[in-house]
């Protein structure tokens, strides 16, 4: 079965560090990879997202991601955290084979002046 | 405008009795889901439907009905609402590009539902 893994629950960082939120999958071929960010009491906003080619893929608010194959690993980085990035984020995972998607548990982001 | 929209917003009910939560997106699409999202944040596809048909059924309890009038809308309709029902409610919407797992899907601003 196909899963999502977002290893930590809840990450505190102080504003203008650098941040990574980590994501892994078990999927058997390359799966569609996405990044959410959920603020309080809001729905769902894409970050990014990576399909094919380039490995690393910029998204919106500063935010990047990196596909490691050989790590199963799409992880989300930002160099310098803002306040306004406080928030839930989700990983999720798309494949065509049955045509499903799934979420990670998510993380949640508090920032520190 | 509001890409994807939901009503209402919140829905306070008791044990028992039936409710629908209505979905509406102005985008164009042609797929739209139900996602379940509990207590913990874990976030379920629980419905999808293309051009008003089901594509998508995951393991619910049939108490859950979707119901698609036409592409722009999805409607959730619950019988007999149970407390494990309490839950936020996302209705999101996609195109159809990427054969529909690799679409991006556009979030409404979900149904908080609370069963008493």
């Amino acid at each position: 079965a196909q899963s999502v893994t977002q290893p930590d629950i809840h990450i505190t960082v102080s504003e203008g560090a650098s941040l990574e939120l980590r994501c892994n999958y078990s999927y058997g071929a390359t799966p569609y990879l996405f990044w959410y960010v959920q603020s309080p009491g809001q729905g769902l906003q894409l970050l990014l997202k990576y399909f094919s080619g380039d490995t690393l893929v910029q998204g919106i608010k500063g935010f990047e991601a990196e596909f490691k194959r050989s790590q199963s690993s799409f992880n989300l980085r930002k160099p310098s955290v803002h306040w306004s990035d406080a928030a839930e984020y989700f990983c999720a995972v798309g494949q065509n084979t049955g045509n499903q998607f799934y979420f990670g548990t998510g993380t949640s982001l508090t920032v520190i002046p | 405008d509001t890409a994807v929209s939901q009503t209402p917003k919140y829905l306070v009910t008791q044990m028992g009795n039936d409710k629908s939560i209505k979905c509406e997106q102005n985008l164009g699409h042609d797929t739209m889901y139900w996602y379940k999202q509990d207590s913990k944040k874990f976030l379920k596809i629980m419905f999808s439907y293309n051009n008003k048909e089901l594509i998508i059924n995951e393991t619910v309890p049939n108490r859950f009905s979707p119901k698609s009038p036409d592409k722009a809308h999805l409607n959730l309709h619950i019988n007999s609402l149970e407390l494990g029902d309490s839950a936020v409610y996302f209705c999101a919407s996609s195109q159809r590009i990427s054969g529909g797992a690799g679409d991006t899907q556009y979030f409404g601003p979900g149904t908080r539902l609370t069963v008493l």
